[in-house]
């Protein structure tokens, strides 16, 4: 597999409920991060944990870091319409320069 | 709040046409990079450039690929000749620092333009 799989693949869920996306990589990495994108947009930065980190927090998101398991997950809680959108991690192995990113999930928020 | 810009936002061009896209970083961003998405489909590395030099590029990125910053502001792509599967979205994105040349944790945010389409017809 690649490094950088998010699952599901596609997540569909109603207004208010909580979404929850995995993301799972290959290397060892100096730190993951979260991109947002919107249909036939760039992304956009959401959230950065570094390697040292297990848990992080801004607003609504909530990430968690397991580089034992080489895992992360992105929870959004009580979503809205207007996090519709694609969620890919993003990582940069040790000692190189490119950030690589998954293949993303889309979440539907149904109002 | 700034913002990486990129031009064209679409071109349409015939196969093996020579296409140029553009982009404009941040002013004080100094790593700069290229990623192409295939119609939803995952987001690839292509380039990564610094202190005027490639510091990393994938196994896309052949002799068909250049990357160049030819005044200090604007960060182009080109590429040569074009083909079919050359068909995609366009990502620039600029980051201010580098972890790796700083010894640091390696922190660093990317900032993306909202994109080039090509399609090679």
């Amino acid at each position: 597999s690649q490094q950088g799989e998010e699952d599901p693949q596609a997540l569909s869920i109603q207004e208010g409920e909580n979404a929850t996306m995995n993301c799972s990589y290959k290397t060892s990495i100096n730190n993951l991060q979260w991109y947002r994108q919107n249909s036939g947009r760039g992304l956009v930065h959401l959230i950065l944990i570094r390697s040292n980190e297990r848990e992080k927090h801004s607003g609504r998101l909530r990430v968690t870091l397991d580089t034992s398991k080489k895992s992360s997950s992105l929870l959004i809680t009580a979503s809205r319409a207007a996090d519709t959108a694609s969620y890919f991690c993003a990582t940069r192995t040790s000692g190189t320069y490119k950030y690589i990113f998954g293949t993303g999930t889309r979440l539907k928020v149904l109002a | 709040e700034p913002e990486v810009t990129q031009t064209p936002s679409h071109q349409v061009t015939q196969m093996g046409q020579e296409v140029i896209l553009r982009c404009v970083p941040i002013s004080n961003h100094l790593y700069f990079y290229w990623y192409r998405q295939i119609l939803g489909q995952k987001v690839e590395f292509l380039v990564s450039f610094y202190n005027n030099e490639i510091s990393e590029k994938s196994e896309i990125f052949d002799d068909q690929f250049s990357v160049e910053r030819p005044d200090g502001s604007n960060f182009t792509l080109k590429i040569r000749s074009t083909k079919l599967e050359d068909s995609a979205m366009y990502f620039c994105a600029s980051s201010e620092r580098q972890g790796v040349i700083l010894g640091g944790s390696g922190a660093n945010v990317l900032t993306f333009g909202a994109g080039s389409r090509l399609t090679v017809l």
